[in-house]
């Protein structure tokens, strides 16, 4: 099983340019979360999903968009990029609110 | 708002000495909390995890104890191994509303020395 695949694992942006990050999970897992990681931080939650077609907000959604058309991806957008946006994102799943699976994340640089 | 909390932001320990690595938590509704392992450039990893009404949990090689008088979690590495060597992070379910998430402490570095 591949478990949690985040693409892409690098990427600058310019600010103002948007882009997705994608996330898919091969596990059936209804829970998908995506969180940013600064420096020498823990994790915080930007947005989650409890399954298709439902999402919610975390503790930083701002600057952020989520969808979640389908079980096995949940896509992050980045619209107009700031450099607070400059982070470590991962992208996990689980099939309940407890045990976690992570991908092995996407080093964003906003310049 | 109460988050979790960790003693100490690193940690250096012998190989082949036991580990002890201790976070502080101040929500007394949280029910369940897991250690996560983060090696440098990968996503965190589930090491092992408790509910609230334990005290005590083993592992291959980790224990997790919960003293929930003085809110405090640790987790034991028993044999420390170069391998060990990353940042633990320990996580508790904030019950609040509807909603269930994992709060996450800013973690501790722990290097093993030879």
């Amino acid at each position: 099983n591949a478990g949690v695949t985040q693409t892409p694992k690098f990427r600058i942006l310019k600010i103002g340019q948007s882009m997705t990050l994608q996330c898919a999970q091969d596990m059936n897992h209804n829970y998908m979360y995506w969180y940013r990681q600064d420096p020498g931080m823990g994790l915080k939650l930007i947005y989650y999903s409890v399954g298709a077609g439902i999402t919610d907000k975390g503790e930083v959604p701002n600057g952020y968009n989520v969808s979640r058309s389908t079980t096995e991806d949940f896509p992050l957008r980045l619209e107009l990029a700031a450099p607070s946006q400059t982070s470590v994102y991962f992208c996990a799943s689980s099939y309940g609110y407890e045990k976690l699976f992570f991908g092995s994340g996407t080093q964003l640089s906003v310049l | 708002g109460e988050s979790v909390g960790l003693h100490l932001p690193t940690l250096s320990v012998q190989e082949g000495d036991n580990s002890i690595i201790n976070c502080a938590y101040s929500n007394s509704a949280s029910d369940y909390f897991i250690w996560y392992k983060q090696e440098s450039g990968k996503g965190p990893q589930f090491i092992i995890d408790i509910r609230s009404n334990m005290d005590k949990r083993q592992g291959q090689r980790v224990t997790v104890l919960l003293n929930k008088t003085v809110k405090h979690l640790s987790l034991q590495i028993a044999a420390t191994q170069p391998g060990d060597s990353a940042v633990y992070f320990c996580a508790e379910i904030l019950s609040s509303g509807s909603a269930r998430q994992l709060t996450f402490g800013s973690g501790t570095q722990l290097t093993v020395l030879p």
